[in-house]
């Protein structure tokens, strides 16, 4: 069965430092991959998409940046974290029909 | 481009209640449309979906039909229960972006 696997769960960081966000999806085959992001009180926001190994579609002009280095795997990453990048991120490997969502990592940048 | 546009919330309700959330949508071609759920501190699951116009989706007692000359997708059930507490979330995919866009979502609130 596909299984999609996102971590940390939780995350305090302070602002200037770098993030990497990490998720790997087990049981499927280049699967479309998704970060999106969802601030406290508001929807649901697209970062990145991803089709194929090294393909990333940045949605949204932000200072995060997103990398599959394999085809199972998706990262998000950034250099120096804002205030504003806290929230709550979903990983998201989807068919045609349905998606899957990982656990989501808290990220609270202080 | 595509979007989504759900009503805004919260909703809040006594058990029991009729729930209507309103979805609508802008695509071009035919999108497949879904309804998500999230549960407090959890990640999104699936709650029902249609893929062409006049379907019916439905599961846990939620229904949705596919409303293309309407271009809407709206959320029903009979009676909520505080269990249905969550963020609802509309989204459409289409073929031709191949990627899954979703509305703002809306809090639903039941309670005794």
């Amino acid at each position: 069965s596909q299984t999609i696997h996102q971590w940390p769960a939780t995350l305090v960081q302070p602002v200037g430092s770098p993030l990497s966000l990490e998720c790997t999806v087990e049981g499927t085959s280049n699967p479309n991959l998704y970060w999106y992001r969802q601030a406290a009180g508001r929807g649901l926001q697209l970062l990145f998409y991803s089709v194929g190994i090294g393909q990333i579609s940045s949605e949204v002009p932000q200072n995060l940046s997103a990398s599959r280095p394999q085809d199972r795997q998706f990262i998000l990453s950034s250099k120096k974290l804002l205030l504003s990048d806290s929230g709550f991120y979903l990983c998201a490997w989807d068919t045609v029909t349905e998606a899957f969502f990982g656990q989501g990592t808290r990220l609270t940048v202080v | 481009g595509d979007s989504v546009t759900q009503m805004e919330g919260p909703v809040t309700l006594s058990e029991e209640a009729f729930l209507t959330i309103n979805c609508t949508y802008t695509a071009t071609g035919y999108p497949s449309l879904f309804w998500y759920v999230q549960y407090p501190g959890e990640g999104l699951q699936l709650l029902l979906k249609a893929t062409k116009a006049d379907d019916k989706g439905s599961n846990k007692g939620f229904e949705a039909t596919y409303r293309k000359e309407t271009t809407s997708f709206h959320l029903e059930k009979g009676s909520v229960q505080v269990s249905d507490s969550a963020v609802y979330f509309c989204a459409l995919r289409t073929g031709g972006y191949n990627k899954l866009i979703f509305g703002a979502g809306t809090r639903l609130a039941v309670h005794p």
